[in-house]
């Protein structure tokens, strides 16, 4: 299985900064890397596919990069509504992995 | 627009089994595959299986073969996961998710709990 490895585990930023998260797979996985946003309590949200295509709808603040095992996603500008915890996902191969989430908190 | 609801919370006893909905709307049913992920509390998200609503094998993580079931009603547009044999490491939020162009997640159910307790 393919292991996916995101650092920092936890993150505290303000409104206006800009936070970078980044995501490790264990193989080349090319660019199948995907981004999902969660809040409590609530089902995750798409951000990315392909490392770095946004889903419809998701604001050009969020950006991703990378390609082969090392992966990041950029918040520019945080808001209130960007907090909570972000996770990535290979879906090069089963079965499906994620990394085990960024907790990005209000400072 | 894309939709994905799914059945209410269902709290079960060890050992039993559980049978948990996502109904599609806003597409072509058979023309997407559906996932499963799960969510233990507290926890990260974890990929349960795929079905292809269209026909064709499902597939399954590991650790649920052999107590996982995957099934479709096309004439419903609905899917579902069956789980048998729960233990209280099984009690999770479900979610359904649909695989879009792009062969990424690009929808969400908002997510079944199944609590499984003595």
């Amino acid at each position: 299985d393919i292991q996916m490895t995101q650092s920092p585990s936890s993150l505290s930023a303000s409104v206006g900064d800009r936070v970078t998260i980044t995501c490790r797979a264990s193989q080349d996985i090319s660019n199948y890397l995907a981004w999902f946003h969660q809040k409590p309590g609530k089902a995750p949200k798409s951000l990315i596919y392909g490392a770095s295509s946004l889903q419809s709808g998701v604001p050009s603040k969020f950006s991703g990069s990378g390609s082969g095992t090392d992966f990041t996603l950029t918040i520019s500008s945080l808001q209130p509504d960007d907090f909570g915890t972000y996770y990535c996902q290979q879906y090069s191969s089963y079965p499906l992995t994620f990394g085990g989430g960024t907790k990005l908190e209000i400072k | 627009q894309v939709q994905l609801v799914q059945s209410g919370a269902e709290v079960k006893k060890p050992g039993a089994s559980v049978k948990i909905s996502c109904k599609a709307s806003g597409y072509t049913f058979t023309t997407y595959f559906i996932h499963w992920v799960r969510q233990a509390p507290g926890q990260g998200l974890e990929w349960v299986g795929v079905i292809n609503p269209g026909g064709g094998p499902t597939r399954f993580a590991q650790r649920f073969q052999g107590r996982v079931t995957m099934t479709r009603d096309t004439s419903t547009s609905t899917v579902y996961l069956d789980l048998r044999r729960l233990a209280s490491d099984d009690t999770a939020v479900y979610y359904c998710t649909r695989e879009g162009d792009n062969s990424a997640f690009d929808s969400w159910g908002q997510g079944t709990l199944v609590a499984v307790s003595s």
